[in-house]
């Protein structure tokens, strides 16, 4: 089946740092990415869809400027947290799908985030 | 704007059948898709419902009602494995909206 890496799988940082998120499409091309993020205890939000070459469009109430989307290839799409501030600690998660291959996302097994 | 509402926590146990239920308003409709998702683990796929009736897949079934904006996720011979929470979601490869989900706690 399609796998989804991510990378890290946690991460601590310090409030005002920054800190980069790998997804990975392994064994698949993914023409696009998603971006989730999910609170304790809550549904799954997308915060933004990339394609592969393109800009990300980025959900409302999401600042672009402060996540930052690359998917500079078929298979790699990253996501920044940039200065980070507690109330970004959060449960993220990627998807990807190729257009060609149905309806289906593959989800990555997510990066728990925590700002000291 | 885009909602799905689910019941926010159902209990059973094991050997039973539960149902959960998802009512969705969207602007846009392509297909109602149902997800596992463990504690701090990924979401896993079950099922997808593009057109009304059901699908079975092994213990899980989907059914949709586009005419309603209603679905359910019929889960049979319940396992305690199966207590997890359940989302369903609007939407296929191109964007997925997701409920508020249901955590199923499956007792012995």
């Amino acid at each position: 089946g399609a796998v989804v890496s991510q990378h890290p799988s946690w991460v601590i940082c310090k409030s005002g740092t920054s800190v980069k998120i790998e997804c990975r499409s392994l064994d698949f091309q993914a023409t696009t990415m998603f971006w989730y993020r999910q609170f304790p205890k809550q549904s799954l939000m997308l915060m933004a869809t990339s394609n592969e070459g393109s800009k990300a469009t980025y959900e409302q109430g999401v600042e672009k400027d402060k996540f930052l989307i690359n998917h500079a290839s078929l298979t790699l799409s990253t996501l920044t947290v940039t200065s980070a501030h507690p109330e970004d600690s959060s449960f993220y998660i990627c998807s990807a799908s190729n257009a060609g291959q149905g309806y289906e996302q593959y989800f990555g097994p997510g990066t728990r985030l925590t700002v000291t | 704007g885009q909602s799905l509402e689910q019941p926010s926590e159902v209990t059973a146990v094991e050997g039973a059948i539960v149902q959960i239920n998802c009512t969705y308003q969207t602007s846009g409709f392509y297909g109602l898709s149902w997800y596992q998702q463990h504690d701090g683990g990924a979401p896993t796929f079950l099922s997808y419902n593009a057109l009304d009736g059901l699908e079975e897949t092994g213990r899980f079934s989907s059914f949709l009602s586009r005419s309603d904006s209603y679905g359910y996720l019929l889960l049979q011979e319940l396992q305690m494995k199966d207590s997890a929470s359940y989302f369903c979601a609007v939407g296929g490869f191109q964007k997925l909206v997701f409920g508020t989900g249901t955590r199923l706690l499956v007792s012995p």
